[in-house]
């Protein structure tokens, strides 16, 4: 069975800093899509970024990008000049591409606030 | 497009009744899933559709039920609301289940059992 893992409950950043947080999984699968979600407090999920494991090439999505580590399972994602907007929770998630059902398993979540 | 919707936003039970948490997209995804989020254990798959008439059960399917009876709307039902249901509930959709399309989250429902 698949784990993500986000080992950093809670992590704050100043306006315009840039703020990495991190996410490892564990899998035996070679082909997957890995995903970072944001829920702010309105609580709706809001996908940020989502990276194909047969890409070597970083996603990158305006000020949001990945840093993947396929060999080491890691997949750390990137916020650079923060805004007072990105304050919300930051979710890994992890969904393998053949066979069985089409689900995301979830870290547990960091919590980001971004001061002013 | 509305995109996914849920209803209602907040719901509060007494033990044992029963209710339906209503979930709809007008994307024409043909997967459509259910989670459930607790404090610390992030969100967990509840039950899930990949087209009109199919269900399965996800990782925490016990004490709750689904159907799908079009494309649109994928409800799911409480039997017996039990105080370990109280949660926030989103339901999510994609495209293609076979193309692990992007998935889209619904607002979500919080459900307070008493």
């Amino acid at each position: 069975a698949q784990t993500v893992t986000q080992s950093q409950p809670e992590m704050s950043v100043q306006e315009a800093e840039t703020v990495t947080l991190s996410c490892t999984y564990d899998t035996s699968e070679s082909n997957y899509y890995l995903f970072w979600y944001k829920q702010p407090p309105s609580r709706q999920m809001i996908l940020v970024i989502r990276q194909e494991a047969y890409k070597q090439q970083n996603a990158t999505e305006n000020r949001f990008s990945v840093n993947f580590q396929k060999a080491a399972k890691s997949f750390s994602l990137k916020i650079s000049d923060s805004q007072l907007g990105d304050t919300a929770m930051y979710f890994c998630a992890f969904m393998k591409v053949q066979g069985g059902s089409e689900k995301l398993v979830f870290g547990k979540g960091t919590k980001l606030t971004v001061n002013p | 497009n509305a995109g996914v919707t849920q209803t209602p936003k907040f719901q509060v039970l007494k033990t044992g009744q029963s209710m339906t948490l209503q979930c709809a997209q007008d994307m024409n995804h043909e997967y459509m899933s259910w989670y459930r989020q607790d404090p610390g254990m992030g969100l967990r798959l509840i039950h899930y559709s990949v087209g009109a008439g199919i269900t399965d059960q996800g990782e925490v399917p016990n004490g709750y039920n689904v159907s799908r009876s079009t494309t649109e709307d994928f409800p799911l039902r409480l039997l017996s609301a039990a105080p370990s249901q109280t949660s926030v509930y989103f339901c999510a959709s994609s495209l293609m289940w076979t193309r692990q399309e992007t998935q889209y989250f619904g607002p979500g429902t919080r459900l307070l059992v008493l």
